[in-house]
């Protein structure tokens, strides 16, 4: 099993523009997660999905968006790229609830000028 | 919402001694602790967990410790070695939707 991947590794946007960061699992996990982490600071969840055709906002929602088309598949969207979007993104999957934790790709670093 | 709070924001032990990282959290309803390693460019690994119906759990040199009643658990290292040097996040959750994490620890290891 790959387990979670993410692409790209690496990214520089222009104010304004936008991007799909991709996550993709292979471990048939219902639960998918994306996160922010900034410069010495923990992660903040931005979206996460419960299944297919079944996303929720976390705790720092705006400016981005998702959707969950299948089980393995779970993209970010930024539309609008702003300066305060620079940061580590990391997509992560679980069993879900009653099961076990979550499993992270290796993420996305991002620079938005 | 949750809010997990982490200390402290770095810890430089000797090689061998041990490491105690503490977290509290704010939710009463959270019953599942996870703690994370993350190693430089990778995304974090899990390490050690714990559920809120059990107080200890140990796994070799690696121990969690929960105390429901005051809100705050702990990770502690045994014979640190240098290849412990990472940076360590705790979490907190109640339904596996929403995880919560600590500002994160620095561990450095001394050789």
């Amino acid at each position: 099993n790959a387990g979670v991947t993410q692409t790209p590794k690496f990214r520089i946007l222009k104010i304004g523009q936008s991007m799909t960061l991709q996550c993709t699992q292979d471990m048939n996990h219902n639960y998918m997660y994306w996160y922010r982490q900034d410069p010495g600071m923990g992660l903040k969840l931005i979206y996460y999905s419960v299944g297919a055709g079944i996303t929720d906002k976390g705790e720092v929602p705006n400016g981005y968006n998702v959707s969950r088309s299948t089980t393995e598949d779970f993209p970010l969207r930024l539309e609008l790229a702003a300066p305060s979007q620079t940061s580590v993104y990391f997509c992560a999957s679980s069993r879900g609830q009653g099961g076990d934790t979550q499993y992270f790709g290796p993420g996305t670093r991002l620079t938005v000028l | 919402g949750e809010n997990v709070e982490q200390h402290p924001s770095t810890l430089s032990v000797q090689e061998g001694d041990s490491a105690v990282i503490k977290c509290t959290y704010s939710d009463s309803a959270s019953n599942y602790f996870p703690w994370y390693k993350q190693e430089l460019g990778k995304g974090p690994q899990l390490i050690i967990d714990i559920r809120s119906n059990v107080g200890e759990k140990k796994d070799q040199r690696i121990a969690v410790t929960l105390n429901k009643t005051a809100k705050h658990f702990s990770l502690h290292i045994t014979e640190t070695q240098p290849e412990d040097s990472a940076v360590y996040f705790c979490a907190a959750t109640y339904n596996f939707n929403k995880f919560y994490f600590g500002s994160g620890t620095k561990l450095n290891v001394k050789p």
